[in-house]
């Protein structure tokens, strides 16, 4: 069965350095979403992609966050200057027509 | 953001009992609804939804009911099994077809 798949499993950075999330989304979905989990927290929704372009994004998603998908098969979730509360799980979703969305298995950044 | 609660932490189950989940929502925009079960260390993964023109849909063990009056919707597992312990999530799909997550239920089915 096709999955979304995440890398890396585990990041770990200094405050203030840039850091690329990446996904792979499954080859049929149109949609791709961002979310994160900050510890005992609720999970939140970052941002929606479609089309080459964001379609929504959420408070979280200030401008030191950006997505794309430079070569048609990954999608990326860049942080271009780490906090210490951006620690969390990022999990990637994507979505077919439908409203279904699949999830991967998360990184987990953790910014010192 | 309060907009999906789940108000039970955690459940503990009998393995061949029923378990309940549930759910509730303040945004009465919301018409679409979804399950999730979460492992340790692994994604989200979709178990059932419901469109708000339906009260019930079923597959297999697991049924969801919603209660638009309420604004109110359970997740029913039976017979449940030692291997749906997990963390239950209920989720609403908002306009730009973004999930409001609750904050989840643990639950243990006992063997």
């Amino acid at each position: 069965e096709p999955e979304v798949t995440q890398t890396p499993s585990h990041q770990v950075t200094q405050m203030g350095q840039e850091v690329i999330l990446r996904c792979v989304p499954i080859s049929n979905h149109l949609y791709f979403y961002w979310y994160r989990q900050i510890l005992g927290q609720k999970v939140e929704f970052l941002v929606s992609f479609y089309n080459n372009e964001i379609s929504e994004k959420s408070e979280i998603f200030d401008d030191q966050f950006s997505v794309e998908r430079p070569d048609g098969s990954n999608f990326t979730l860049k942080i271009r200057s780490t906090k210490l509360e951006d620690s969390a799980m990022y999990f990637c979703a994507t979505a077919p027509v439908g409203p279904e969305q699949y999830f991967g298995p998360g990184t987990r950044l953790t910014v010192t | 953001d309060q907009q999906v609660k789940q108000n039970s932490p955690s459940l503990s189950v009998q393995e061949g009992r029923i378990s309940i989940l549930n759910c509730d929502y303040t945004n009465s925009m919301f018409d679409y609804f979804l399950w999730y079960k979460k492992y340790p260390a692994e994604g989200p993964t979709f178990l059932i939804s419901i469109s708000s023109i339906k009260d019930k849909n079923e597959d297999g063990r697991f049924t969801v009911f919603l209660n638009k009056s309420a604004k109110h919707l359970s997740l029913h597992i039976v017979p449940s099994q030692p291997g749906d312990s997990a963390v239950y999530f209920c989720a609403a799909l908002g306009g730009a077809n973004n999930l409001f997550f609750g904050t989840g239920t643990r639950l243990t089915v006992i063997p």
